[in-house]
């Protein structure tokens, strides 16, 4: 199993609707969690973290659930400029020593 | 406006030659990433430093090394790139082990 999973997609979805992106994790023991958006060619860009008690940025909102080792990124009122690859990305870190990992991404197109 | 800046953004280089990446960041953080990412894959971390301490991957190959000389820079040597090598080469910094990352541009290095 791949520590960090992720759907490739692609999810083509109209403009104004809503879409939802999953991604788990196998190391129970993970800490901290973050969802980065990647334009092709471009560098990540740290989108929102993402807590327990679920946490709201306009029109996303991200939700961790631990007891099934799950994050998740919803996006309401899809615009043409969310199209991109959404990344979610997983930390363990105890004491100096720091383990990232990257899910290979969901590709997100959104459709005029 | 603080930043992580990476040069140089696109880099030629040949079969064998050594090549230095660099990376520099205004933002004052301890911890600092290097990432290779290849086409249509998750960036992968090669190694991060907290302040001088350095963390290696494990499967890091012994052909990569890195530098900080201080907190504002780092530094990426490939001592015999090979083909495989070719790549972006992302840079990031973070306030803390476990915070969210702030990426550098990246620099795209060809391999000939």
């Amino acid at each position: 199993r791949k520590e960090v999973e992720q759907d490739p997609g692609p999810f083509n979805v109209p403009e104004g609707a809503t879409v939802a992106f999953n991604c788990t994790y196998s190391n129970s023991a993970s800490q901290s969690f973050f969802w980065y958006r990647q334009d092709c060619r471009k560098e990540p860009k740290l989108l929102m973290s993402v807590y327990s008690s679920g946490n709201e940025d306009g029109r996303f909102t991200a939700q961790l659930n631990r007891a099934s080792q799950y994050i998740s990124l919803l996006i309401r009122d899809s615009k043409l400029s969310d199209s991109a690859t959404y990344l979610c990305v997983v930390n363990f870190y105890s004491g100096g020593y720091q383990k990232v990992t990257f899910g290979t991404g969901t590709k997100l197109q959104v459709i005029p | 406006d603080a930043m992580v800046i990476q040069n140089p953004r696109y880099q030629v280089t040949q079969f064998g030659k050594p090549v230095t990446l660099s990376c520099s960041q205004t933002l004052n953080h301890n911890v600092m990433y290097w990432y290779q990412q290849k086409s249509s894959q998750a960036p992968k971390l090669l190694f991060h430093y907290y302040d001088k301490d350095f963390n290696n991957e494990a499967d890091t190959p012994d052909n990569f090394q890195s530098r900080r000389p201080n907190t504002s820079f780092c530094f990426l040597d490939i001592r015999s790139p090979g083909l495989g090598d070719a790549a972006m080469y992302l840079c990031a910094t973070a306030g803390t082990s476990g915070s969210g990352q702030y990426f550098g541009p990246g620099t795209r290095l060809t391999v000939t």
